[in-house]
């Protein structure tokens, strides 16, 4: 079992603030980091699949950065909108291939 | 692309019977997981399946619990003699099947189960 951690738990923000959250994960065995935006009453979107350590992806005014060595990631949402209020969830996959999701960061997003 | 489907949306039951959903993948998806999802928690994983074979499955799951997935296209999971504990939404996901770990993997709706 892998023990992967979200914080915080939620969020409040004003539109047009930048925030970040964390995802924190075992350092060791690590094979890849998967973040996902979930909105109410719809499915999970895949947002970023980040396996090297130092990388960073951007999608929007969305973006991700990963340190292996010390087993975190930072998701970044520049300008927020109301339309980014959502749980923001990331996973990571053991050696078996299952996947375990930390419990999410809800986000809303104040006009 | 039509997207992951699962059906039905929702299920209500009394405790002690069976019930069965139904996922359908994205065509040509070779990988398919099950998650169970309970208020306040992260989706946690069930099974998962590499075309017909069932590859893991969490030890955390009850025998109560089994999934298929003839011919490697949908897959039924089905709960034996449900139990109030139960309830939670049950989300399915398919990805292509190369990358492994790095597929991304694409959620269904979910099936919201209340056992009673």
């Amino acid at each position: 079992i892998l023990n992967v951690e979200q914080s915080p738990q939620s969020l409040h923000v004003q539109e047009g603030d930048s925030t970040n959250f964390t995802c924190s994960f075992p350092s060791s065995n690590f094979y890849a980091l998967h973040w996902y935006r979930w909105e109410t009453a719809k499915s999970p979107e895949a947002l970023f699949v980040m396996t090297l350590n130092g990388d960073e992806k951007k999608k929007g005014r969305i973006s991700a950065t990963l340190n292996t060595k010390e087993g975190y990631s930072y998701l970044y949402i520049k300008g927020s909108q109301p339309e980014d209020s959502a749980t923001y969830l990331c996973a990571s996959p053991n050696t078996g291939n299952q996947f375990y999701f930390g419990t999410g960061t809800s986000l809303t997003v104040i006009p | 692309d039509t997207g992951v489907s699962q059906n039905p949306r929702h299920k209500i039951t009394k405790r002690g019977q069976n019930v069965t959903f139904r996922c359908d993948p994205i065509s040509e998806h070779n990988r398919l997981y099950w998650y169970r999802q309970t208020l306040g928690q992260g989706p946690e994983f069930l099974t998962y399946f590499q075309n017909e074979a069932q590859l893991e499955k969490s030890r955390l799951l009850s025998d109560r619990f089994s999934a298929e997935r003839p011919k490697g296209s949908f897959s039924t999971l089905e709960i034996q003699r449900t139990e109030q504990g139960d309830s939670a939404m049950y989300l399915c996901a398919s990805s292509k099947g190369t990358g492994v770990d790095t597929d991304t993997q694409y959620f269904g709706p979910g099936t919201r189960l209340t056992v009673l």
